[in-house]
């Protein structure tokens, strides 16, 4: 059974900085890219960040690119989304998700952060 | 970039009756479509993808068809647990990902 269990969600000032991590199970981990993907509250869904099976390769959306970072350590079978020169319109539900065929197959249960001051 | 519009916003249903929803792409997108249900304080979940095809798991009742520019997500007799809101979203320019639609809530009338 495929399991994405993300952390490293809280509360942080505008301007602050917060790592979000992702563990996945019950799959070959390094076969799938990985997606985070975002949530603000009683939005909708917000595409952020992607990165290649071996981690050669990564995207991001034009909101967040320069200030986020997305890695995995596959040894691990873990995801990250650093996150740095945070806004309060960054705030949200993060979810990490697969998805090698462009679609996300499988998604975690998400991670709150709130950009605050 | 390509914007995603889906109607209707709402859509009140009884339980049992045929529920269609609309996705329209702002340009072509083939048949690069998926679309996922989301329950209140759940993550979303996939349904659909390559526009018509089921995901592992969904039942036969949800339906998804349409190429190019105009989609439609079919639920044929609807059941209590489809009450949800349901996305579109396209994924033609993969890498890296799509965009997604803002969302059709169904409720139950």
């Amino acid at each position: 059974e495929v399991q994405l269990v993300e952390s490293g969600g809280g509360v942080v000032q505008p301007g602050g900085s917060l790592r979000l991590s992702c563990a996945a199970s019950g799959f070959t981990f390094d076969d799938y890219a990985m997606h985070w993907v975002r949530q603000a509250p009683g939005k909708g869904l917000e595409w952020v960040s992607l990165i290649s099976g071996d981690g050669g390769s990564t995207y991001y959306a034009d909101s967040v690119k320069g200030r986020f970072t997305i890695s995995r350590d596959n040894s691990k079978n873990s995801l990250y989304l650093q996150m740095n020169s945070l806004r309060t319109e960054d705030t949200a539900l993060y979810y990490c998700a697969t998805g090698h065929r462009g679609f996300f197959d499988y998604w975690g249960q998400g991670t709150l952060v709130t950009v605050s001051s | 970039e390509i914007v995603m519009t889906q109607s209707p916003a709402t859509l009140s249903v009884s339980p049992g009756e045929r529920a269609t929803l609309s996705c329209r792409a702002s340009q072509s997108v083939s048949s690069n479509l998926a679309w996922y249900q989301q329950k209140p304080g759940q993550a979303p979940r996939l349904l659909i993808y390559g526009a018509s095809t089921r995901a592992t798991g969904i039942p036969a009742r949800f339906s998804g068809s349409g190429s190019g520019t105009e989609f439609t997500l079919t639920i044929s007799s609807l059941q209590s647990e489809d009450f949800a809101v349901y996305y579109c979203q396209q994924y033609n320019n993969w890498p890296p990902s799509g965009t997604f639609g803002q969302g059709t809530k169904v409720e139950i009338k």
